[in-house]
């Protein structure tokens, strides 16, 4: 089915360890972005992605680092997990564009718990 | 700085009592105000666009409006399935794609 799927949905280790989430999406969209969702924060922005091989922080990307080789394909990687970074992790896609209005869309969210 | 506030953190509803939910913004310039719905375990699934004040969109039971410095999502007549997480999202017009998020209204709609 096309859309946007994340994996795993469900993640647990340890502070220290590296961790990387997969995000993959079947529309094509130009943009993706990675978002985490904490009680009393709502939805942060961690980077986001324009195009393949052109990516840039959003608002609290500190500890994490995204690559984008490919269009469909936007892992986000915790490279010394922390117990702060336990947290639902959200990927979404939108259509392209500098002036696009479009809507981003989601996917269903991993939820990694470090210990 | 842009600041996106919901109001209330939570509603509980009888099943068929319409209320309002508040989405105030502070941004420098509007591109755009996106309603999102959130089920528990799920991700936000978009409902809606509007671009400028005046501008209202509906679908079924639920019907938003846009203000210049606020925006309403109406619930009609509410049914169970109505119960989510309500979000409510800006994108300033100097944002680049990006979106700008409030925390939400947390909604139980009971029988």
């Amino acid at each position: 089915d096309a859309g946007i799927t994340q994996s795993p949905r469900y993640k647990i280790t340890e502070t220290g360890r590296q961790v990387t989430l997969m995000c993959h999406q079947t529309w094509s969209h130009s943009y993706m972005f990675w978002y985490r969702q904490d009680l009393g924060h709502g939805l942060r922005l961690i980077y986001y992605s324009a195009a393949a091989d052109i990516t840039d922080k959003g608002e609290v990307p500190d500890g994490y680092v995204v690559s984008r080789s490919k269009t469909e394909n936007f892992p986000l990687t915790l490279e010394s997990a922390t117990r702060s970074q336990t947290s639902v992790y959200f990927c979404a896609s939108s259509e392209g564009g500098v002036r696009s209005n479009q809507p981003q869309h989601f996917g269903d969210g991993t939820r990694l718990s470090i210990l | 700085e842009d600041q996106v506030t919901q109001s209330p953190e939570a509603l509980r509803l009888q099943e068929g009592e319409s209320s309002s939910l508040n989405c105030s913004y502070t941004v420098s310039g509007l591109r755009g105000l996106f309603w999102y719905r959130q089920d528990p375990g799920k991700g936000p699934e978009f409902l809606f666009t509007l671009y400028s004040a005046g501008e209202e969109k509906e679908k079924e039971r639920l019907k938003a409006t846009l203000t210049k410095k606020e925006s309403f999502l109406h619930i009609t007549a509410p049914k169970p399935e109505d119960s989510a997480t309500y979000l409510c999202a800006v994108r300033p017009t100097d944002s680049w794609g990006k979106l700008q998020f409030g925390a939400g209204t947390q909604v139980v709609v009971t029988p």
